[in-house]
């Protein structure tokens, strides 16, 4: 599975646009990029996936260039609730529901 | 529905105990995946069952085993526990075999070992 890379932590304020940007080189052809959000004591919450473009829910943005080796978490207006780990993993579907974790991104919504 | 459920959910050991920990997944999933979660290590893979049968097994030596019944609900357990076994201990649950779009967590059980 594609290793990951994103920043160990990010600070913003409420009611600002954040953006959390995913490194994933060796990306494969049937890989999706997935996040999760995770508070302390609680296991992780799917918010997005995607494979290529632009992937927009209710809570978050995803955005993926072309070539694929990285993408965007963008979350709009973000809320002290929001101070969370957040977490960028390849999956390849088929046979195997495995996931693979980085070490994530704290992000830190100050008021 | 109801969510991923985990039984117990803090649980204290002594070295060289074993414990078993449960977890019922969502009705109608039949994936259950099970993951350690340690400040040093973060997230790691432990093993996987679908219908019953091991898909699939991360890096954790033999004292980690599971098992999944024929209602899906899954057990895993941990022979002679070491100190470094103390983690969350987290499952999800998904619909399809390679699901890869939702996995569902519980919210986990706290084992320390003491």
């Amino acid at each position: 599975l594609a290793k990951t890379t994103q920043p160990i932590s990010m600070d913003s304020y409420e009611g600002q646009e954040v953006n959390i940007t995913c490194s994933h080189n060796n990306i494969a052809t049937n890989d999706y990029i997935t996040w999760y959000q995770q508070f302390p004591s609680q296991g992780p919450r799917f918010i997005i996936q995607g494979y290529k473009t632009k992937v927009t829910n209710e809570v978050a943005s995803l955005f993926i260039p072309a070539d694929r080796k990285s993408s965007t978490l963008s979350l709009p207006r973000v809320s002290l609730s929001d101070t969370a780990v957040y977490y960028c993993l390849v999956a390849s579907g088929g046979a195997t529901n495995k996931l693979i974790f980085g070490t994530g991104t704290l992000l830190a919504v100050q008021p | 529905k109801a969510g991923v459920t985990q039984t117990p959910r803090y649980l204290i050991k002594t070295r060289g105990q074993q414990v078993t920990l449960s977890c019922s997944p969502i009705s109608g999933h039949r994936s259950v995946s099970w993951y350690q979660q340690t400040p040093g290590q973060g997230l790691q893979f432990l093993f996987e069952y679908f219908s019953e049968t091991q898909r699939n097994k991360g890096n954790f030596p033999g004292r980690f085993s599971g098992r999944q019944f024929s209602n899906s609900r899954s057990e895993m357990n941990v022979s002679t526990l070491e100190l470094g076994d103390s983690a969350l201990y987290l499952c999800a649950s998904s619909s399809l075999a390679g699901d890869t779009y939702e996995q569902y967590f519980g919210p986990g059980t706290r084992l320390t070992v003491t």
